[in-house]
């Protein structure tokens, strides 16, 4: 079945540690992208991915850095300077001709 | 720049009761709608879509009129059911591919909470 793994499900950060959320798809779409959800808030994009080896910065770049090295997967690394990481994080993916974007079942990170 | 709007939450109802959700939207251009559905502890999923003004998304049971006129995009159900409790996202798209089609990145509004008692 074609869809996006986000892994893990669960992540903890201790102080001043980087961690990296992965995100692969199997759709062969071209565009990835990454929002962080808060409760009570609605999504903000953090970066997104039109095509391979290119990238730019969404809403909330601050903290936060990515890779598209390869077409199926978009990593993101939240860093020592996102003060603030603990949230939950979805990738989702979309095509050139579809409408819509197709999500993952996101990586909830919290703080040790 | 663009914007959602949704109405606040969190929305109890009884199962049966009519459901409305209401969205307006700021965009340059003409944007394309959608509302997506976030069950408990999961990811998004597209509940329905519009892609031009007049457009009826429609999907199990959920309704939605592109209205240019209002820029409004409000969420209906005729009779809910306790499965339909989740979080529900307004969010619109205004970029555009070379065919027309819409591309790119969401804006999406608060999300509205909905619980559905039996």
């Amino acid at each position: 079945d074609g869809g996006i793994t986000q892994s893990p499900k669960y992540l903890f950060r201790k102080e001043g540690q980087n961690v990296t959320l992965s995100c692969e798809q199997n759709l062969n779409h071209d565009a990835m992208y990454w929002y962080r959800q808060d409760p009570g808030q609605g999504l903000r994009l953090i970066y997104y991915s039109q095509i391979v080896n290119d990238f730019q910065k969404g809403d909330i770049a601050e903290g936060y850095s990515v890779s598209r090295e390869k077409k199926e997967s978009f990593p993101l690394t939240v860093t020592s300077a996102q003060k603030n990481p603990t949230a939950f994080y979805l990738c989702a993916s979309s095509s050139r001709t579809g409408t819509f974007q197709y999500f993952g079942a996101g990586t909830r990170l919290s703080v040790l | 720049g663009n914007s959602v709007t949704q109405m606040e939450g969190p929305v109890t109802l009884s199962e049966e009761a009519f459901l409305t959700i209401n969205c307006t939207y700021t965009a340059t251009g003409y944007p394309s709608l959608f509302w997506y559905v976030q069950y408990p502890g999961e990811g998004l999923q597209l509940l329905l879509k519009a892609t031009k003004a007049d457009d009826k998304g429609s999907n199990k049971g959920f309704e939605a009129t592109y209205r240019k006129e209002t820029t409004s995009f409000h969420l209906e159900k005729g009779s809910v059911q306790v499965s339909d409790s989740a979080v529900y996202f307004c969010a619109l798209s205004d970029q555009k591919n070379a065919g027309g089609t819409s591309y790119g990145k969401l804006t999406f509004g608060q999300g509205t909470i909905l619980t559905v008692h039996p």
